[in-house]
């Protein structure tokens, strides 16, 4: 089945820093969606990716649609403590209805 | 606008026993999807209904089951529980049931099963 590479796992980072994290994939994906999940919760949506080379943002998240249509980046500027938390690549590929996730990134923020 | 409900938060079980677990999408979605969360496996999808019809599965034993009803709430149940069962299950509404349509999640059901 189709398999999401998503790096790094974890993330330490100070406060006011940026962060990014990337998703990977061998097959083309249609969309991709990037979650972030709090302990005890289920998963948010932040960002929801179309087309390839799209860039789209979020207040200070910016998520972008890898040209080749196999990946997709979430960048956070200027973490700050409420940022903490697991991120979650998703993606359907080509006429599935299959939401394949990533494995998620873990980010700490240290205050 | 309310978003996804799901039915116990929290559920204790006994192996061999089944389980069924609730979920009411957000109004106006009639696509509702099924994902079993583990620290080991992350999350993995288990079925995918729109209209009442299933229309997609996952790797998953039999036991494993659901369905969709006419207002599109749906349920799923796990039948003869097994340790490794102990998971969060997370139901997920989308407005078309479109493959590339937007999922939002409901909190969850904890199950434990002993």
């Amino acid at each position: 089945g189709q398999q999401l590479n998503q790096s790094p796992q974890s993330m330490f980072i100070q406060e006011g820093e940026d962060v990014s994290m990337n998703c990977t994939s061998s097959s083309i994906f249609n969309t991709w969606l990037w979650y972030k999940q709090d302990p005890g919760e289920g998963p948010v949506l932040l960002i929801a990716l179309y087309k390839a080379g799209e860039l789209t943002s979020n207040g200070r998240l910016t998520a972008q649609f890898g040209i080749t249509r196999k990946d997709s980046f979430l960048n956070i500027s200027a973490s700050i403590p409420s940022d903490v938390g697991i991120y979650f690549c998703a993606g359907f590929g080509a006429g599935s209805y299959q939401l394949t996730f990533g494995k998620g990134t873990k980010l700490s923020v240290i205050p | 606008k309310a978003g996804v409900t799901q039915t116990p938060r929290y559920l204790i079980k006994t192996r061999g026993q089944q389980v069924t677990l609730s979920c009411s999408p957000i109004s106006g979605h009639r696509s509702v999807s099924w994902y079993q969360q583990t620290p080991g496996q992350g999350l993995q999808f288990l079925f995918e209904y729109f209209s009442e019809t299933q229309r997609n599965k996952g790797n998953f034993p039999g036991r494993f089951s659901g369905r969709q009803f006419s207002n599109s709430r749906s349920e799923m149940n796990v039948s003869t529980l097994e340790l490794g069962d102990s998971a969060l299950y997370l139901c997920a509404s989308s407005r078309l049931g479109d493959s590339a349509h937007e999922q939002f999640f409901g909190p969850g059901t904890r199950l434990t099963v002993l």
